[in-house]
C-alpha cells in the first residue's frame, strides 16, 4: 500500500466550476497535511496546509481533512485556466520526524 | 536573499560516472530533503536531514550519498551513475510546515 495515494487523471472541469482533488494515506501518525501546486516543469509550491480535522478556506481553495478515513481533500472554486497544473498531496508526522511524504499527483486541466 | 539554490540546471552523464548535486540555502533552515521526481511522478524521498551532522535515509536512498557539513549545504553524491538514476532531482528545506524547494537539476544518465 502507497503511503499517500492520488488519482493521477487527469481531471478535467470548465473554467468556473468547482475541481475536487482527493488522497488518501496510510500512516495514522500524520499530523500535517499539504497540497502544492506543481506547473510543468517548475518545482512544486505549496497552496494550503492543514492540521485539524475540518475544512480550512484560503481564498478560492479549501482543504479538507477527516483524520478517521485518513482522507484528505482540496476543493478549487472558481476554477482558471491558470489553475491547470499538477496537485501533490503530502503528509508529515509532526515532531523529530520530520519526513515529508508526497503522493504522484493529480493533474488537472481547467477547459476555457 | 537567494531561498535554495540548486546547480547545475541540467547534466548528462555516462553510465558508471560519479557526480554531486550541490544545494545551498541561505535562510537558516535546519531541515532539507533531497526527492527525485520521475516524469508523470511524484516526489519520492531519497534522503533528509534535520541538522548538521544528522542524516537519514528516505524512501530510494540506493546509489545516493549524501553529507550535511553545515547548516547551508546539503549536497548529494552519485556514485556509479546508473540509467535508473534519470530524473529531476529537488533539493528543498523547511520552516515550520512549508517546504522551500530549489529550481531542481535534470539529469540523464546514458
Amino acid at each position: 500500500q502507497k503511503e499517500v495515494e492520488q488519482n493521477s487523471g487527469p481531471l478535467s472541469v470548465p473554467e468556473g466550476a468547482i475541481a475536487s482533488l482527493n488522497c488518501t494515506y496510510s500512516d495514522r501518525g500524520s499530523q500535517s497535511f499539504f497540497w502544492y501546486r506543481q506547473y510543468s516543469g517548475k518545482s512544486p509550491e505549496l497552496i494550503m496546509f492543514i492540521y485539524s480535522n475540518g475544512d480550512k478556506e484560503d481564498g478560492r481553495f479549501t482543504a479538507q481533512l477527516n483524520k478517521a478515513s485518513q482522507y484528505v481533500s482540496l476543493l478549487i472554486r472558481d476554477s482558471q485556466p491558470s489553475d491547470s497544473a499538477t496537485y501533490l498531496c503530502a503528509v508529515s508526522r509532526s515532531g523529530g520526524y520530520q519526513k515529508v511524504t508526497f503522493g504522484t499527483g493529480t493533474k488537472l486541466q481547467v477547459i476555457p | 536573499n537567494a531561498g535554495v539554490t540548486q546547480t547545475p540546471k541540467f547534466r548528462i552523464l555516462k553510465i558508471g560516472q560519479s557526480m554531486t548535486l550541490q544545494c545551498t540555502q541561505d535562510m537558516n533552515h535546519n531541515y532539507m530533503y533531497w526527492y527525485r521526481q520521475d516524469p508523470g511522478m511524484g516526489l519520492k524521498l531519497i534522503y533528509y536531514s534535520v541538522g548538521a551532522g544528522i542524516t537519514d535515509k528516505g524512501e530510494v536512498p540506493n546509489g545516493y550519498n549524501v553529507s550535511r557539513s553545515t547548516t547551508e549545504d546539503f549536497p548529494l553524491r552519485l556514485e556509479l551513475a546508473a540509467p535508473s538514476q534519470t530524473s529531476v532531482y529537488f533539493c528543498a528545506s523547511r520552516l515550520d510546515e512549508k517546504l522551500f524547494f530549489g529550481s531542481g537539476t535534470q539529469l540523464s544518465v546514458l
